[in-house]
């Protein structure tokens, strides 16, 4: 059993289009991690928050902390065919510096 | 910019063999992990050392070693591969930040 669930597993949505994609876990965390990973390469961090209800931008993308801090989303707004890969979200519980990873969301984004 | 690289980007070997991957980073930091990832699972964590000659066991150790000779290097050992250690095998490296850097990987297959 995975500590953190992500949903969906598949997404594939046309350019332009809003996605939204989840990370849940009955766990709480110290912090948590967004990644993502193309095709052949190793996960890129993209962001991480700390703090319960942190909202952060990164361009078109919006991460949400939520106030338990046991789960996270990931929105896309108008997504680009270079938004395509595999997202991962991974998270920290106390001082441990070990990460638990979810099991990513393909994100496919047709032109 | 901090850089993980992984000894192989493929590797085929037989059931038995002994199998090394090798990770170096460039960034003078003092923890290292190794992950296996597969669809479906995400990255699960084998082993990690948070020193030179330091290791302790991840989630699924079973069938793996590690060694820490040098702070930049940190290899991964399959002793007698078999056919369920077939995967994708990621190099990680972390500093006094969050922050995880992944190597490319190292697609393994055992027949």
């Amino acid at each position: 059993t995975q500590l953190l669930e992500q949903s969906p597993q598949f997404l594939s949505i046309q350019e332009g289009e809003n996605l939204t994609v989840y990370c849940n876990s009955s766990s709480v965390f110290s912090s948590l991690q967004w990644y993502r990973q193309e095709p052949g390469e190793g996960p890129v961090l993209l962001v991480t928050v700390v703090t319960g209800g942190e909202v952060k931008k990164l361009k078109r993308l919006t991460f949400q902390f939520g106030d338990a801090r046991k789960d996270s989303s990931l929105h896309i707004t108008a997504a680009q065919p270079g938004d395509t890969g595999l997202y991962l979200c991974a998270g920290s519980r106390g001082n441990d510096y070990k990460l638990s990873f979810g099991a990513g969301t393909t994100v496919t984004v047709r032109a | 910019d901090v850089k993980v690289t992984q000894s192989s980007r493929y590797l085929v070997k037989r059931t038995g063999e002994k199998v090394f991957l090798e990770c170096v980073q460039d960034m003078d930091h003092e923890n290292m992990f190794w992950y296996r990832q597969d669809p479906g699972l995400g990255l699960r964590l084998i082993y990690f050392s948070y020193d030179v000659k330091m290791k302790e066991k991840g989630d699924i150790p079973e069938g793996y070693s590690v060694s820490r000779e040098k702070k930049e290097r940190f290899s991964l050992i399959l002793e007698s591969a078999s056919t369920n250690q077939t995967s994708m095998y990621l190099c990680a490296s972390r500093g006094s930040s969050y922050e995880q850097y992944f190597g490319p990987g190292t697609r393994l297959t055992v027949t």
